[in-house]
């Protein structure tokens, strides 16, 4: 158990239609990263949240936001959802910013688009 | 090109073989690395940190080769439990997240 907690853990959604994906970082942890993992491909970065603020994205398009709250959970949105964004999503928290901090990722939540 | 390039499998090794994982990375500014294990359909958790010296976690070893921009992890008496995908990671310098490679599918075989 990492003590990050994401929900939930599979849905479907039709293309087109907006989606969120939820997580609850470990306590004490004031960072939250996204990851996108499509299928038989590593997790690709998509952004990162500190002090309720963006801090760095990936090559992800607008239509992916998100939010980060004063207790540090964070909120990922998908907007007009295409097919290829059918993967399982990746909320990962650390103790600061830096990559070089360990992250402890949550299970993760599986979005299919349909 | 990618940052973190891995031969993907998968690896179908018998109970107590030993077996080894590239990865190469192509960015001369990375600092960081790292093996993470994957189970099926389950998140991505630290194996272990890759120093330059070398290191070595019990039946695991991991190696790295900054002039050729090279990792390594070798498996020693491999068990059925390491069946897994195996995920060569890497930082680099101004950037706050991990690069992951696609990973290298692994099953050890009764």
């Amino acid at each position: 158990e990492t003590g990050v907690t994401q929900s939930p853990t599979h849905l479907i959604k039709t293309r087109g239609q907006q989606v969120t994906l939820r997580c609850s970082s470990q306590s004490g942890h004031n960072t939250v990263s996204w990851y996108q993992q499509a299928l038989g491909q590593g997790p690709q970065f998509i952004f990162q949240y500190y002090r309720e603020e963006e801090n760095g994205r990936g090559n992800f398009p607008p239509r992916f936001s998100g939010l980060q709250f004063p207790n540090y959970s964070s909120e990922l949105n998908v907007n007009a959802l295409e097919l290829d964004d059918s993967a399982l999503y990746l909320c990962a928290s650390s103790r600061g910013t830096g990559a070089g901090n360990t992250i402890y990722f949550g299970e993760g939540s599986w979005l299919t688009v349909v | 090109r990618k940052e973190v390039e891995q031969d993907p499998g998968p690896f179908n090794v018998p109970e107590g073989a030993t077996v080894a994982f590239n990865c190469t990375y192509s960015n001369s500014a990375s600092q960081s690395f790292f093996w993470y294990r994957q189970d099926c359909r389950k998140e991505p958790k630290l194996l272990m940190s890759v120093y330059s010296s070398g290191n070595e976690d019990g039946r695991f070893t991991a190696q790295l080769n900054r002039a050729s921009q090279y990792i390594s992890l070798l498996i020693r008496d491999s068990k059925l439990s390491d069946s897994a995908t195996y995920l060569c990671v890497v930082t680099r310098s101004g950037a706050n997240n991990l690069f992951f490679g696609t990973g290298t599918r692994l099953t050890v075989i009764p």
